[in-house]
């Protein structure tokens, strides 16, 4: 159990357009899903966290309003990338969490977005 | 600020040796430290998870210590197989509602057959 899946794997987008990427906990009910950013040979760096119905909160320094998250329901989170350019190309990872102790996020398997 | 430090940045052992992978933490106050797998390019594999409360957790080859007080944790993995080559992250949550986890760098790991 504790299954989580994104799509696509893969992107490549020319500048100035948008991409959208879904994050989907298939079997179990996520009341927080994160989102992550991974540079080459750089850790992961949490972008922001969307609970079921809310916004979202963003880490200092990540633009809201470029960074679109969308979470609609128990099992599905979107970001939305908007107006990208060269610079966002990155490894972009979902992770989602149950309610409750012991809080363990289980990850997807990433999204590589080139902006070219 | 929550800081999580690894060493070594990388490790080349010959297959079959044990080895211990350190992480570090500036603030103790954590509610759970995880170690993953990362295969590259690839997304993140839970291998464990200890929570503020435990001492160690094992599964399989690994064991996972942690000690709060000295802020550190480490991954023992006996037995080393080729299989095992990858990128060990550590990260620690703690406890904030709106927190997600604070990850180390890595540790590459090379286990030459």
């Amino acid at each position: 159990g504790a299954v989580v899946s994104q799509h696509p794997s893969r992107v490549i987008c020319k500048s100035g357009t948008s991409v959208k990427i879904e994050c989907r906990s298939l079997d179990f009910q996520a009341t927080t899903m994160f989102w992550y950013r991974q540079f080459p040979k750089q850790s992961l760096m949490l972008m922001a966290t969307s609970n079921e119905g809310s916004k979202a909160t963003y880490e200092q320094g990540v633009e809201k309003d470029k960074f679109l998250i969308n979470h609609a329901s128990l099992t599905l989170s979107t970001l939305t990338v908007t107006s990208a350019h060269p610079e966002d190309s990155s490894f972009y990872i979902c992770s989602a969490r149950r309610g409750g102790a012991p809080y363990e996020q289980y990850f997807g398997p990433g999204t590589r977005l080139t902006v070219t | 600020k929550q800081e999580v430090t690894q060493i070594p940045a990388a490790l080349s052992v010959p297959e079959g040796e044990n080895l211990v992978l350190n992480c570090s933490f500036t603030d103790s106050a954590i509610y759970n430290l995880q170690w993953f797998r990362q295969d590259p390019g690839k997304g993140l594999t839970s291998l464990l998870l200890i929570q503020s409360s435990q001492r160690e957790q094992t599964s399989g080859r690994l064991n996972a210590s942690l000690d709060k007080s000295s802020g550190r944790s480490t991954l023992y993995i006996a037995a080393s197989q080729p299989g095992d080559s990858a990128t060990y992250l550590c990260a620690d949550y703690s406890g904030g509602g709106a927190d997600g986890l604070t990850f180390g760098k890595g540790t590459h790991l090379i286990i030459q057959p």
